[in-house]
């Protein structure tokens, strides 16, 4: 059974970093690229970058571009999202997502959701 | 980016109605278009893929269609645990930007 286990909700401050992790269980990583998506109370999906596992390689949504970094740990199977510089409008669950298969496109597992406060 | 945009935001059925929902992509995404159903308080559930693959394990009763700049989710015959919101996804182009939702609400 494919399953993404995320790390526990976070608190923080105007201005500091946060670190969300998501760690693959019943499958392997090696082959899957892993999207981040946040949501935040009552409004819509929104997307914040994708890994492609085996390469490192990422890329993000331009408005996240310069405050995000998502990395992988290949011999733990933990995928992380970084974000930096918070403010209040971060405010947001977050969650990862896999496509076990790259280029399949096919985004059935998410992880269980964080979330994330940023308050002074 | 792509604009996604969902029609209608909100929409009111009874058990047993047939209801579509439409997703017009502000450019063509080919097929690579993805549909998610959402309870509160729930992770996304994906319904469809590729426009109009069903995800295993989902009832038959959910389909899609469409290419390039216009899908649609189909649901035959409403029942009680369909009352959700419904996101659309492309994946063709990143950003992957998702809909605004369509809340499908009991009438």
């Amino acid at each position: 059974q494919m399953q993404l286990v995320q790390s526990g909700p976070e608190v923080k401050k105007p201005g500091t970093s946060v670190t969300v992790s998501c760690k693959a269980s019943g499958f392997s990583m090696r082959d899957s690229a892993v999207q981040w998506v946040r949501q935040a109370r009552g409004q819509r999906l929104e997307w914040i970058g994708w890994i492609v596992v085996y390469s490192g390689n990422a890329n993000y949504a331009q408005k996240f571009e310069d405050r995000v970094t998502i990395t992988r740990d290949m011999s733990r199977g933990i995928i992380y999202m970084e974000l930096r510089s918070l403010r209040s409008e971060d405010t947001a669950v977050y969650y990862c997502a896999a496509d076990p298969m790259v280029g399949s496109r096919i985004y059935a597992s998410w992880g269980q959701g964080t979330l994330v406060t940023v308050s002074s | 980016d792509i604009q996604l945009t969902q029609s209608p935001s909100f929409l009111s059925a009874s058990v047993g109605d047939r209801v579509t929902i439409t997703c017009r992509a502000s450019q063509g995404v080919r097929s690579f278009l993805s549909w998610y159903q959402q309870k509160p308080g729930k992770v996304p559930n994906l319904l469809i893929y590729s426009a109009s693959t069903l995800q295993s394990g989902v009832p038959s009763r959910f389909s899609g269609s469409g290419s390039e700049t216009e899908f649609t989710l189909t649901i035959s015959s409403l029942q009680p645990e369909d009352f959700a919101t419904y996101y659309c996804q492309q994946l063709s182009t990143y950003p992957y930007t998702f809909g605004q939702g369509t809340k499908l609400e009991i009438k």
